[in-house]
């Protein structure tokens, strides 16, 4: 089965300039998540959707950035405009959410690298 | 401020001893603890998890130990092998809430 795929892998960009990163979760999971991941902070949650709906966008550091879900399979996070200080690895990742008794493990992508100059 | 705390960012071990990777949490409310393996270039993959109904739950190699009263929880790995190098992220979270609150990571180190 395919998991969670993201897109692109690596990103280098300049400061000011509009990056978009794309993420396919895994069929079926009707719970999508968007971290960041950073030495400082380690794993920190930025927005998560159930049902393509925004649940809790506490995470988003500023306006600057943004995420949206138009359908089950896909969903993106905007940075506009970027700066020096986003860079990090972004992870999507996907789940079921709470199944039966328990909570259901999120699935991670691979990750977006993203660098900014 | 961090809910979940992993203070050690390394550790190293010799293959074929035992690992232990700890955890600590502020939130009472939390009931639902999970373990991830992080390799370099890929996303955490969930390794095993733990509900507050118990305090161990084993899956091979790895057990996991809760203790409520102290807020902690450990991650053993018995014995460790080269292949267990990576960076382990503890999780917590609340029955029906599904959002996970993770440490820093702890980079974990088998030496052969």
């Amino acid at each position: 089965d395919a998991g969670v795929i993201q897109s692109p892998r690596h990103e280098v960009t300049e400061m000011g300039q509009e990056v978009t990163l794309r993420c396919k979760p895994i069929s079926g999971h009707d719970y999508l998540f968007w971290y960041r991941q950073t030495m400082m902070r380690g794993l920190e949650l930025l927005i998560y959707f159930n049902n393509n709906v925004p649940i809790d966008d506490s995470g988003m550091p500023e306006d600057r950035f943004s995420a949206k879900m138009p359908n089950a399979s896909f969903s993106t996070l905007k940075i506009q405009p970027s700066e020096p200080r986003d860079s990090a690895v972004y992870f999507c990742a996907s789940s079921l959410g709470t199944t039966g008794s328990r909570n259901q493990p999120q699935h991670f992508g691979d990750g977006t690298r993203l660098s900014i100059l | 401020d961090q809910q979940v705390k992993q203070n050690s960012p390394s550790l190293s071990v010799q293959e074929g001893r035992i690992s232990i990777l700890n955890c600590d949490y502020t939130n009472s409310m939390f009931d639902y603890f999970l373990w991830y393996k992080k390799y370099p270039a890929e996303g955490p993959t969930f390794l095993i998890s733990i509900s507050s109904i118990k305090d161990k739950n084993e899956d091979g190699r790895f057990t996991v130990f809760l203790n409520k009263s102290a807020k902690h929880l450990s991650l053993h790995i018995v014995p460790s092998q080269p292949g267990d190098s990576a960076v382990y992220f503890c999780a917590a979270t609340r029955y029906n809430f599904n959002k996970f609150y993770f440490g820093s990571g702890t980079k974990l180190n088998v030496k052969p």
